[in-house]
């Protein structure tokens, strides 16, 4: 079965230092990635998708997130954060025997010191 | 375009209770997808009804059942509540069974089993 692993459970960062959130998928075929962000008393947004093409994928917000096929990663960069990225970031995925669904991982909490 | 919606936004039910929780899609969607999220964890895939009809399952018993409508709106049925069942219900609509292009999510709905 298909799972998602993300490595950080609780990241603090002062504002403008920069961010990577790791996440890994366990699917070895062809897979969308997505990251998703639940910022406070808010609904889950999609940030940025992965389907094909530029492994480089950039998003809302200045973000942006790099698919390497050969680790199995999709990790989540900003270069600059803000405190109003405050928020939990979720990686998922979605393919194979799981095409009618998206997998989600246990998520990442951000908190930005101002 | 309207967003997803989903009603109520907090419950409280005992133990052993039957609960219904309900969800419309957004405009042009016609999949429906429910998942649970427990405090401190990612989303955890319930089923999905994509055309009136279950497109998949996740690990969840029986007691959790689910219905849509002929205008894609969508109900998530809990008979025999347990605790564990405290969770925030999400609904997510998407434009066809397979999610490729993400999903729009609900604010969901809080449900605390006492």
């Amino acid at each position: 079965a298909q799972s998602v692993s993300q490595h950080n459970h609780h990241v603090i960062l002062s504002e403008a230092a920069s961010l990577e959130l790791g996440c890994n998928y366990s699917y070895g075929g062809t897979v969308n990635l997505f990251w998703y962000v639940q910022y406070p008393g808010q609904h889950l947004q999609l940030l940025l998708k992965y389907f094909s093409g530029d492994p480089l994928v950039k998003g809302i917000k200045g973000f942006e997130a790099e698919f390497i096929k050969s680790k199995f990663s999709f990790n989540l960069r900003k270069p600059s954060v803000q405190w109003s990225d405050t928020a939990e970031y979720f990686c998922a995925v979605n393919g194979g025997s799981s095409a009618s669904k998206i997998i989600f991982g246990s998520g990442t909490r951000l908190s930005i010191r101002p | 375009e309207t967003g997803v919606t989903q009603s109520p936004t907090h419950l409280i039910k005992t133990r052993g209770q039957q609960v219904t929780l309900r969800c419309s899609s957004q405009s042009g969607h016609n999949t429906v997808s429910w998942y649970q999220q427990a405090l401190g964890q990612g989303p955890q895939f319930i089923f999905q009804y994509y055309r009136e009809e279950e497109n998949g399952r996740g690990n969840f018993p029986p007691r959790f059942s689910g219905l849509q409508f002929p205008n894609y709106s969508s109900e998530l049925n809990v008979n025999a509540l347990e605790l564990d069942d405290s969770a925030l219900y999400l609904c997510a609509s998407s434009y066809s069974g397979t999610p490729n292009y993400g999903y729009t999510f609900g604010s969901g709905t809080r449900l605390t089993v006492v």
